[in-house]
Formats: structure tokens, C-alpha cells, sequence
């Protein structure tokens, strides 16, 4: 079964307007990652929150975690159509086999221009 | 790009036969994993490896195998190809020395069961 759960599956907007997209995950974590794919190509990291901490940004992005809801949100402002591609959040479990992700269903972001 | 390969990038082959995918670094990272994504499931943990010749299973190994003879080869294998493992393969590596984990994807092999 899958830790993460993305919400929205999929999101249209047009370029300059932010993009959310929402995680929920099941159990406990050690961090929260957010992973980026565009079509046809592998993922790539984009992100970590540790478990400590709230809010985190990188460039246009803003990442918040909540743990007690266990949730985690992933802002992109003043989109671009060089964002459209699949994102993924990603659980590090706190307990169980180290190392490992658990990779939600993800979201597909399309940013019209 | 990390320095990560996978070959072959695209393969069609037919029910029962096996087949080989083969993740290739040059990283040196500890950890290596295998995935594949279908429509709807996201990404689903086959295999990884925490070093050579230590290798374990994840969400949904049956009727996969694998092997890592050295740090930068590790190999998966579908002994008898069904059309259910028809998907996009997708290795990943980490060095694992800290608690961030964070994963560096290679560009993935379609693999295609007639």
C-alpha cells in the first residue's frame, strides 16, 4: 500500500498563477521529499522537509509538513509551463527497513501559457 | 544527471521469457533500488540493495530476483516475463550515510511482455 497520497491527481492553471498540490501519508516519518517528472524521463529530487520542521522554501517552491495531520503541501508560485510535469511526494519512514521511499500516486501539473 | 545508466532503455519480449535489467553508477553510493511505475500506483519498491551482495525486498518483488556482484552494477531479473510485469523500470540510488535518503533516478527502461 501506498504511504503517500497526492491531491489533487491532476492541475490545470495558466503561467504566472501558484500551483498547490497536498500529500497524505499513513505513518510516521523521518522526512518528506517531493520529486518532479516530466514525460518520459526519471525523477528528480526537488525537496526535503525533515519531521522538525514546518515550512521549508527552495526558489518557488514552498514545502509545509504538518505531522500531526500528517499532510504535507507543495507550492509553486508564478508557475511557468516549464513546470508541467508529474510530482511525487515520498515518505522516509521512521521505523521499518531503512532507506527506504514510499512514493504516493502523483500529481500532473499542466501550466498553460 | 547523476551518473546513473540503465540498459537496455526500451525492450519488448514475449510471455515466459526472462529477461535482465541492468542499473549501472558511478557514484559509488551505497544504495541502489529498483521500481517500477504504472498508470495510477506511482512508484512501487522491487528490490534495493545496501551494499554489495546485501540486497532485500520491497513492496512487490514476486517474480523478481536480484544481484549486486559490485557497487556499481545492480542487476533485476524476471526469471519468466509475464504481461503484468509490463511497465516503465526505473533504478535509483542514495548514499544512505545520513537520514535524508534523498534518491537520484536513472531514465528508466519500458519493458514491453507480448
Amino acid at each position: 500500500s501506498q504511504q503517500g497520497e497526492e491531491d489533487p491527481q491532476a492541475l490545470s492553471i495558466q503561467e504566472g498563477e501558484n500551483a498547490t498540490m497536498n500529500c497524505s501519508y499513513k505513518t510516521s516519518i523521518n522526512n518528506l521529499q517531493w520529486y518532479r517528472q516530466n514525460s518520459g524521463r526519471g525523477l528528480v529530487h526537488l525537496i526535503l522537509i525533515r519531521s522538525n520542521e514546518r515550512e521549508k522554501h527552495s526558489g518557488r517552491l514552498r514545502v509545509t509538513l504538518d505531522t500531526s495531520k500528517k499532510s504535507s503541501s507543495l507550492l509553486i508560485t508564478a508557475s511557468r509551463a516549464a513546470d508541467t510535469a508529474s510530482y511525487f511526494c515520498a515518505t522516509d519512514a521512521a521505523q521499518g527497513s531503512a532507506r527506504q521511499l514510499t512514493f504516493g500516486s502523483g500529481t500532473q501539473l499542466t501550466v498553460l501559457p | 544527471d547523476a551518473g546513473i545508466t540503465q540498459s537496455p532503455r526500451h525492450k519488448v519480449t514475449e510471455t515466459g521469457t526472462p529477461v535482465t535489467l541492468r542499473c549501472h553508477q558511478t557514484e559509488n553510493h551505497r544504495y541502489m533500488y529498483w521500481y517500477r511505475q504504472d498508470p495510477g500506483h506511482g512508484l512501487r519498491l522491487i528490490h534495493y540493495s545496501y551494499g554489495v551482495k546485501d540486497t532485500d525486498k520491497g513492496e512487490v518483488s514476486d517474480g523478481y530476483s536480484v544481484s549486486r556482484s559490485k557497487t556499481e552494477d545492480f542487476l533485476l531479473t524476471l526469471e519468466s516475463a509475464t504481461s503484468s510485469q509490463t511497465s516503465v523500470y526505473f533504478c535509483a540510488i542514495s548514499q544512505g550515510w545520513d537520514s535524508y535518503n534523498e534518491q537520484f533516478f536513472g531514465p528508466g527502461t519500458r519493458l514491453t511482455v507480448l
